[in-house]
């Protein structure tokens, strides 16, 4: 157990739609990060978060966007949600943002239909 | 661009049998390199960090090490249970995202 809790585990839902992705870090943890992986693409990082401020950007479209609460969880906000968008989410935190060994929690499968 | 290439692809070995695993990766200036480890459904599992060139790191069958190109993941006599994608992450100096590669899928046979 990496310490690391997402919820959902699965969600189903439409083209057009919008989620919400929750990640609770580790106790202590206060990096969060974002990955989005597909089979084709493996794990593309999306977005971090040093406790409460953005660190760093990657691959993130305008249609997806993230915070962190000052209990130091995160949202990850899916919109206008398309095909290509079905994936596995993953969060990960870290007690730094530097040279910090990532813990993941095990993913939020999302499927859009 | 920074970029991570790991090479084989998929990996099938008899238990026992002695394999490495690359990572190649080309930075600006490399600040860390990661591996993990991925069971399905589950999230990558870290294993080490190395940071310079000729820097070795340690866990039961498994070995990483680095040069300034490429780090390999040595395993040593492996069981059925290492079976899993090992996935290779680099951190680059003046940039805190990390880049992964798209992992070696490791098979081994009792």
């Amino acid at each position: 157990d990496s310490g690391v809790t997402q919820t959902p585990k699965h969600l189903i839902t439409a083209t057009g739609q919008r989620v919400t992705l929750r990640c609770s870090p580790r106790s202590g943890d206060l990096s969060v990060y974002w990955y989005q992986q597909s089979l084709d693409q493996g794990l593309q990082f999306l977005i971090q978060y040093y406790n409460g401020e953005e660190r760093a950007k990657g691959n993130i479209l305008e249609r997806f966007s993230a915070q962190q609460f000052p209990d130091l969880h995160s949202e990850l906000n899916l919109s206008s949600l398309e095909l290509g968008d079905s994936a596995l989410y993953f969060c990960a935190s870290s007690v730094g943002y530097r040279d910090q060994p990532q813990h993941f929690g095990d993913g939020t499968r999302l499927s859009i239909l | 661009e920074d970029q991570v290439t790991q090479s084989p692809e998929a990996l099938r070995l008899q238990e026992g049998e002695s394999s490495s695993l690359n990572c190649s990766y080309t930075v600006s200036g490399l600040r860390g390199l990661f591996w993990y480890r991925q069971d399905p459904g589950k999230g990558p599992e870290f294993l080490f960090t190395l940071y310079s060139a000729g820097e070795e790191k340690e866990k039961e069958r498994l070995k990483a090490t680095l040069t300034k190109k490429e780090s390999f993941l040595h395993i040593t006599a492996p069981k059925p249970e290492d079976s899993a994608t090992y996935l290779c992450a680099v951190q680059a100096y003046g940039d805190d995202k990390i880049i992964f590669g798209k992992g070696t899928r490791l098979h081994i046979l009792p």
